[in-house]
């Protein structure tokens, strides 16, 4: 089993909808939790962090931690064409951060 | 903007050849990390230094792959010998954590070394 596991999509909505990008991790000693976009061609970005369980707002982006359930989300609400990239979620446990494969998501006009 | 910088960006070589990246992370981060990138694969850590010292590299081939961290502004992954499967991008990235303490590792990733064996 991955340790960080994400639906590999592709995921598709149209413009001005909302995305849901999931993630499951198996250490339970994981403490961090981020959100990476990737354009393509390029390097991943921070667009998110959270630490705590409950929600976390930032824009049009929203990430859901739930610890029991071993779950991080992203919602990405009134998508945009430019948000079209692969999100990968990662997962810190003490000094190593690991990623998921990411999910790709188009958003079309 | 402060910045990881990796080299080369692009490096085509044949089978059996040496292949050396670099990576300059940021100044004053502490830990730096070095992943593999495939489209099979995803993001795959293969190994990643603290203040300078290696504290796993379980997912390097240790046979061919070794990562050294020679000084505070310089990281290397070496190949030798290349093989056509290391056909992949390596991504450098560095963050910072405050010592005696995980969490909060945000990290800035480098620009990436596309690395293709014939």
């Amino acid at each position: 089993q991955k340790e960080v596991e994400q639906n590999s999509g592709p995921l598709s909505v149209p413009e001005g909808a909302i995305a849901s990008l999931n993630c499951t991790y198996s250490d339970r000693v994981s403490q961090s939790f981020f959100w990476y976009r990737q354009y393509s061609g390029k390097s991943p970005e921070l667009i998110m962090s959270i630490y705590s369980n409950g929600d976390k707002e930032d824009g049009r982006f929203t990430a859901q931690l739930n610890k029991a359930s071993q779950y991080v989300s992203l919602l990405i609400r009134d998508s945009q064409p430019s948000d079209s990239a692969t999100y990968l979620c990662a997962v810190n446990a003490g000094s190593d951060m690991r990623f998921g494969a990411g999910t790709r998501l188009t958003v079309k006009p | 903007d402060a910045r990881v910088t990796q080299t080369p960006r692009h490096k085509v070589t044949e089978m059996g050849q040496e292949v050396t990246m670099r990576c300059q992370p940021i100044l004053g981060h502490n830990t730096v990390f070095w992943y593999r990138q495939t489209m099979m694969q995803g993001l795959e850590l293969l190994a990643y230094f603290r203040n300078r010292a290696p504290l796993d590299d379980s997912g390097m081939p240790k046979d061919r792959f070794s990562a050294e961290m020679p000084d505070a502004t310089l990281a290397t992954l070496k190949i030798q010998p290349s093989e056509p499967r290391d056909s992949a991008v390596y991504f450098c990235a560095s963050g910072l954590i405050p010592d005696g303490r995980s969490g909060a590792n945000v990290l800035t990733f480098g620009a990436g070394s596309r690395l293709t064996v014939l």
